[in-house]
């Protein structure tokens, strides 16, 4: 079945430092990726998105390109800020499995700036 | 601007006791869905519904009941709780087309004891 897999956490970054997070991914078709972010108390938000190989997500200053031939969608940013620290989740939704409205999240990562 | 509304905020249950956590949407999805949220588990799917009167079963549905009788609201019931179910439980929607991102509510955190 599908997966995400994120690096483990937690990050901790100094403000402006520079941000990788890690996400792999197994689809059996041609899924349509996510980063979603989710501050304390909060529910999640979407972040960004790509749905077809090589698009670009970008938002906030924060980037990720869906690249299908290393099955990966890696959420880069290149100076962090404070207000950035929250748990961040990649997550697919693939239409071969059944159900493209349904998403296969993984297990988080969270990101803390120190200023 | 209300999106999805969850309540409610918190909540503690004995063993054995059952409730409902409410999901109310104002963007005329087709979409809802439950996850629940455990440490270092990501987001599991619980049922999800594609319209009113349809509902399914996600990864982890049992123990777990679901109804769909508006488009607007996906009551999610607890039938007799047990602290396996203690989790922070999401409420999420969406347009239901390929691609379509989920609106989640800010959910609900079950305590069971």
């Amino acid at each position: 079945g599908d997966s995400v897999t994120q690096m483990e956490g937690p990050v901790t970054l100094s403000e402006e430092a520079f941000l990788t997070i890690n996400c792999t991914y197994t689809a059996t078709g041609y899924p349509s990726l996510f980063w979603y972010v989710q501050y304390p108390g909060e529910g999640l938000q979407l972040l960004l998105k790509a749905t077809k190989a090589d698009d670009k997500g970008s938002n906030k200053g924060f980037e990720a390109t869906y690249r299908k031939e290393t099955t990966s969608f890696h959420l880069e940013k290149g100076s962090v800020q404070v207000s950035d620290s929250a748990v961040y989740f990649c997550a697919l939704s693939d239409p071969s499995s059944g159900s493209a409205r349904q998403l296969t999240f993984g297990s988080g990562t969270q990101l803390t700036v120190l200023p | 601007n209300a999106g999805v509304t969850q309540t409610p905020k918190f909540q503690v249950l004995k063993t054995g006791q059952s409730m409902t956590l409410q999901c109310a949407q104002d963007m005329n999805h087709e979409y809802m869905s439950w996850y629940r949220q455990d440490p270092g588990m990501g987001l599991r799917l619980i049922h999800y519904s594609v319209g009113a009167g349809i509902t399914d079963q996600g990864e982890v549905p049992n123990g777990y009941n679901v109804s769909r009788s508006t488009t607007e609201d996906f009551p999610l019931r607890l039938l007799s709780a047990a602290p396996s179910q203690t989790s922070v439980y999401f409420c999420a929607s969406s347009l239901g087309r390929l691609g379509s991102p989920l609106h989640f509510g800010n959910g609900t955190r079950l305590t069971v004891t």
